[in-house]
């Protein structure tokens, strides 16, 4: 079974802090992405990684970054946490290319900004 | 740009309803659509998907959904729901490397 892993299931930090956000996954997948789920909002994307150092912004890419030094993991940084960033933030992961590949997901992080 | 459009926010039926859920996309490319479900504290699962080939695809769980090309629609349906498919229900459109995805539907079924 493919797993994505993601550290955290909640956090609570502070207004200004610098967070980090990891993700593991193990099925040796090329693709990894982060989205961030709100009522009513559905899912967008804010980042995603289709190899080793490399990234591409999605539709909501302000106030985060990306690092994806190792191919396994993904991890998404919020420079300086704001309350609007409250939400659950999902991990997935999926293939490189081939048609019909879906993606996998971890089981969120639920995020807190006070 | 590529987008989902879900028409129901919430809806709610008494067990063994039958079940469809609307689901328009708007994509260029080749089109690879899927639906996921997350049941209560869980995370997302894949229902079902169509890349190409029979326009009705069959999932898991008596879930079935139909890729209409000319309407641009993937609906969900299934012909008796349980309690159990109580969920939120998402499409997707695979544009690219990304899944594209909708705002979701609730779905609340009583016993």
């Amino acid at each position: 079974d493919v797993k994505v892993t993601q550290s955290s299931r909640y956090l609570v930090k502070r207004t200004g802090e610098k967070v980090f956000l990891e993700c593991v996954q193990d099925m040796d997948h090329e693709n990894m992405f982060w989205y961030r789920q709100d009522p009513g909002l559905g899912l967008r994307l804010i980042y995603f990684s289709y190899d080793v150092k490399m990234k591409e912004k999605g539709d909501i890419p302000e106030g985060y970054s990306v690092s994806r030094e190792k191919k396994e993991r993904f991890s998404l940084i919020l420079e300086s946490a704001s309350t609007n960033q409250t939400s659950m933030y999902l991990c997935a992961s999926s293939l490189k290319g081939a048609r019909g590949t879906e993606a996998f997901f971890g089981q969120g992080t639920r995020l807190t900004v006070v | 740009a590529q987008s989902v459009s879900q028409h129901n926010h919430h809806v709610i039926l008494s067990e063994a309803a039958s079940l469809e859920l609307g689901c328009n996309y708007s994509y260029g490319g080749t089109v690879n659509l899927f639906w996921y479900v997350q049941y209560p504290g869980q995370h997302l699962q894949l229902l079902l998907k169509y890349f190409s080939g029979d326009p009705l695809v069959k999932g898991i769980k008596g879930f079935e959904a139909e890729f209409i090309k000319s309407k641009f629609s993937f609906n969900l349906r299934k012909p008796s729901v349980q309690w159990s498919d109580t969920a939120e229900y998402f499409c997707a459109v695979k544009a690219g490397t990304a899944l594209i995805f909708g705002k979701g539907t609730t779905l609340s079924v009583s016993s």
